[in-house]
């Protein structure tokens, strides 16, 4: 099974501020991956897939790189609305697989 | 607009059953694979079964392997997960997806088993 790190678990930041979150595979998945963010009592919502690219709607400051085993999300400047809590999954292969999540919280 | 409408949550007993259902409307149901995943109070997320569009092929977590069995009624634009012999650990919010990337998710529903 391919397992997802994530990294860091939590974090304080300031809005304006400029976050990233990375996620580690155990091994290769090409760009298979997805960012999703979560706020409480509601649904995930998916951000990026294929790593790099954004669901219609979702804001520019949204970003997603890498491919392989290493990836981030980036989010440029961050606003009021983005403090949630993100998760990666890839979808290379079964069992599909998700990191344990970053908290982002307000500093 | 995608919409998934997940249902059929409630309390049942250590060792008992209860059939999800998910309602997709939006997009052309049978062309996609369908997912469940869940999330147990104030955990991350699991994924937990997997379907392909024509139903053919399913895939399960080893968590509930032999136990959970997910199906589909492509005339019904409907997504099933039958849950048996339900364990505390079972415990949780499940959400139906559309496809393996999960690019829309149903609202979710609780299942709580306790005696």
């Amino acid at each position: 099974d391919i397992q997802m790190t994530q990294s860091p678990s939590s974090l304080s930041a300031s809005v304006g501020d400029r976050v990233t979150i990375t996620c580690r595979a155990t091994q290769g998945i090409s760009n298979f991956l997805v960012w999703f963010q979560q706020k409480p009592g509601k649904a995930p919502k998916s951000l990026i897939f294929a790593a790099s690219s954004l669901h219609s709607g979702v804001p520019s400051r949204f970003s997603g790189s890498g491919s392989g085993t290493d990836f981030t999300l980036t989010i440029s400047s961050l606003q009021p609305e983005d403090f949630a809590t993100y998760y990666c999954q890839q979808y290379k292969s079964y069992p599909l697989t998700f990191g344990g999540g970053t908290r982002v919280e307000i500093k | 607009e995608v919409q998934l409408l997940d249902s059929g949550g409630g309390l049942v007993q250590p060792g008992g059953s209860l059939r999800l259902s998910c309602v997709a409307s939006g997009f052309t149901f049978s062309s996609y694979a369908m997912s469940w995943v869940r999330q147990a109070p104030g955990k991350g997320l699991e994924w937990v079964s997997a379907i392909s569009g024509d139903g053919a092929n399913t895939y399960n977590a080893d968590s509930v392997k032999g136990r959970f069995t997910i199906s589909r009624d492509n005339s019904k634009n409907t997504l099933y997960l039958r849950m048996d012999s339900l364990r505390a650990d079972d415990t949780a919010i499940y959400y139906c997806a559309k496809t393996v990337g999960h690019d829309s998710w149903g609202l979710g529903t609780l299942v709580t088993v306790s005696s």
